[in-house]
């Protein structure tokens, strides 16, 4: 079965510095991952993904993540943080069978301090 | 830029009536699916349906729920006597489909509807 492990529930940053938020997944194959945001009253949207190829993978709102399959991770970035990036951020893998079912973790809310 | 649309946006309901939230997908999309949230908790999987039929379903999916698409644009989640705990924000999704061209395996995700069961 599937699985995704956000370990940090909350973080806090200060606009302009940098972000790095940990994902780590359980998956027998090769995933497909993603990281969605999730502004407060707001749907998911999609920041990135990874699906094969070059293992670090640009995203919109000058995200990026590296997919590290040694050590089953997928973590997201950003070099300055913008205090619209304030907002809850979803890793997920996605089962390569035909019917590719997102897995969630649990998320990691980010405050942005000015 | 297309994108999934979902109605309402906040159902109240009392226990044990049934609801059925709404959603159009992209209009090219054959995959659609169905996701909940439970406040505070993470997004889980529903169902998936491809086809007009299931492809996928979660063991939350039980003989409460079941799913339909009644014409062309809608998809819908039907819920027949909801329980207190069914109450969540219900995300429906969409994807261009398996093996076809422009199909990138990501799935675009409706605004919600939160539903609240009294």
């Amino acid at each position: 079965a599937q699985s995704v492990t956000q370990p940090d529930i909350h973080i806090t940053v200060s606009e302009g510095a940098s972000l790095e938020l940990r994902c780590n997944y359980s998956y027998g194959a090769t995933p497909y991952l993603f990281w969605y945001v999730q502004s407060p009253g707001q749907g998911l949207q999609l920041l990135l993904k990874y699906f094969s190829g070059d293992t670090l993978v640009q995203g919109i709102k000058g995200f990026e993540a590296e997919f590290k399959r040694s050590q089953s991770s997928f973590n997201l970035r950003k070099p300055s943080v913008h205090w619209s990036d304030a907002a809850e951020y979803f890793c997920a893998v996605g089962a390569q069978a035909a019917g590719n079912k997102l897995t969630f973790g649990g998320g990691t809310r980010v405050l942005v301090k000015p | 830029e297309p994108e999934v649309t979902q109605t309402p946006s906040h159902q109240v309901t009392q226990m044990g009536q049934e609801v059925i939230l709404r959603c159009v997908p992209i209009s090219n999309h054959l995959y659609f699916y169905w996701y909940r949230q439970i406040l505070g908790q993470k997004v889980e999987f529903l169902v998936s349906f491809y086809n007009n039929e299931i492809s996928e379903k979660s063991e939350i999916f039980d003989d409460q729920f079941s799913v339909e698409r009644p014409d062309g644009s809608n998809f819908t989640l039907k819920i027949r006597s909801t329980k207190l705990e069914d109450s969540a924000m219900y995300f429906c999704a969409s994807r261009r489909g398996p093996g076809l061209a422009g199909d990138t395996y990501e799935q675009y995700f409706g605004p919600g509807t939160r539903l609240t069961v009294t």
